[in-house]
């Protein structure tokens, strides 16, 4: 079974502090993305990743950078952390090939509460 | 514009029953991928079922069925048999290249 790890469930960070969310895949994944879930505004993507050291912008990305510089880590990093940050984080990773019938693998999510 | 359209925020289905959830979607590629979620209330997104856009058979995978009309550009997930256990979010979503749509998803409560 494909795992994804998420560094944690639960985080809670201040203002202004530079957060780094961690995830990690060991199905060798070529493709990772980061979303975000707010209520009634269901699930919005950040940032995405085709493969090593590459990265593209989804939907919501102002006030996120993501790094990879390994196949298997996909990070996030809110640079400088403010209350509308508070979210429910989810990192997936699936398959490149066949692109068309390959799944998302999600982690279990972090809760982020930005005081 | 919304790219996967789920019109029932909220669904009661009774025990044992079957019900269908809706989603549609607008694409304007010729391949492309359906997929639907469920997410419990632990937070957990778990996929259930996956249909490509070449696929002519519907997709099945144990009491879930997809029902893909791909003229109206629907694929409806249908749950059989429904279990207390099903009560969840459900999300469809669609991928396109390599990008991933979801829809707003559909709350499932199922009644003893």
């Amino acid at each position: 079974d494909v795992k994804v790890t998420q560094s944690s469930r639960y985080l809670v960070k201040r203002t202004g502090e530079k957060v780094f969310l961690e995830c990690v895949q060991d199905m060798d994944h070529e493709n990772m993305f980061w979303y975000r879930q707010d209520p009634g505004l269901g699930l919005r993507l950040i940032y995405f990743s085709y493969d090593v050291k590459m990265k593209e912008k989804g939907d919501i990305p102002e006030g996120y950078s993501v790094s990879r510089e390994k196949k298997e880590r996909f990070s996030l990093i809110l640079e400088s952390a403010s209350t509308n940050q508070t979210s429910m984080y989810l990192c997936a990773s699936s398959l490149a090939a066949q692109w068309e019938v390959q799944p998302q693998h999600f982690g279990d999510g972090t809760r982020l509460s930005i005081l | 514009a919304q790219k996967i359209t789920q019109t029932q925020p909220g669904m009661f289905v009774q025990e044992k029953e079957a019900v269908t959830l809706d989603c549609t979607y607008d694409t304007s590629d010729q391949s492309y991928g359906l997929f639907w979620y469920k997410q419990p209330s632990s937070g957990e997104m778990i996929f259930l079922i996956y249909q490509g856009s070449y696929d002519e058979q519907n997709a099945t995978e144990g009491r879930y069925s997809l029902n893909f009309q791909k003229a109206r550009k629907s694929a409806n997930l249908v749950i059989s048999a429904s279990q207390l256990g099903d009560s969840a979010m459900y999300f469809c979503a669609m991928r396109e290249l390599q990008n991933f749509v979801f829809g707003p998803g559909t709350r499932l409560s199922v009644l003893p």
